[in-house]
């Protein structure tokens, strides 16, 4: 059973740093493509980041690159998403994903929430 | 940068009524389109991949159509389970449009 499970999300003062992490179970997965999405309350879905099989490419959304860093380790079996500089905005649950056909997401963890607040 | 836009924002139906839900892509895609379910809580679930193509355990009262800008999602008779967002994503730039919900 295909299983994504997300963690590190919390309670973070603005300005502050957070590194998520996806562990990922029940597929080979140094052979899939992953994405971070996030969503803010009552908002629709977000792309944030996409990170190929080997981890030798990565993409981001133009509004978001500066301050957010995709990585993975296969041996781990792990996606992590390091965020730095986080704002109000920031605010949101994100979710780890598998990608599917070079675009779509067929597995999606059940997300950490991560809540920007002095 | 393409964008996506859903309509309408919401459709109000009953069960075992169609629903039809749109989504137009502001340049050509292809069929490179997906959808997605959200309820409440939960993550969203993949449906429908390249425009057409139902994702594995999707009932098939859900079906997909169109290419270049124009798409729709239909359920052909809304079972209660179905009453949710949907959302529209695209390959180019993997951006998500606005979401409809279907509600009760």
């Amino acid at each position: 059973e295909v299983q994504l499970v997300e963690s590190g999300g919390g309670l973070v003062q603005p300005g502050g740093s957070l590194r998520l992490s996806c562990a990922a179970s029940g597929f080979t997965f140094s052979v899939y493509s992953m994405h971070w999405v996030r969503q803010a309350p009552g908002k629709g879905p977000e792309f944030i980041s996409v990170i190929t099989s080997s981890g030798d490419a990565t993409f981001y959304a133009d509004s978001l690159k500066d301050r957010f860093t995709i990585s993975r380790d296969n041996s781990k079996s792990t996606l992590y998403l390091q965020i730095d500089s986080l704002r109000a905005d920031d605010m949101a649950v994100y979710f780890c994903a598998r990608e599917r056909g070079g675009y779509y997401l067929d597995y999606w963890g059940q997300g950490t929430l991560v809540t920007v607040s002095s | 940068e393409i964008v996506l836009t859903q309509s309408p924002a919401t459709l109000s139906l009953s069960p075992g009524e169609r629903a039809t839900l749109s989504c137009r892509a502001s340049q050509s895609i292809g069929s490179s389109l997906a959808w997605y379910q959200q309820k409440p809580g939960q993550a969203p679930r993949l449906l429908i991949y390249d425009a057409s193509n139902r994702a594995t355990g999707i009932p098939a009262r859900f079906s997909g159509s169109g290419s270049a800008t124009d798409f729709t999602l239909t359920i052909s008779s809304l079972e209660p389970e179905d009453f949710a967002v949907y959302y529209c994503q695209q390959r180019t730039n993997w951006l998500f449009g606005g979401g409809a919900e279907v509600e009760i």
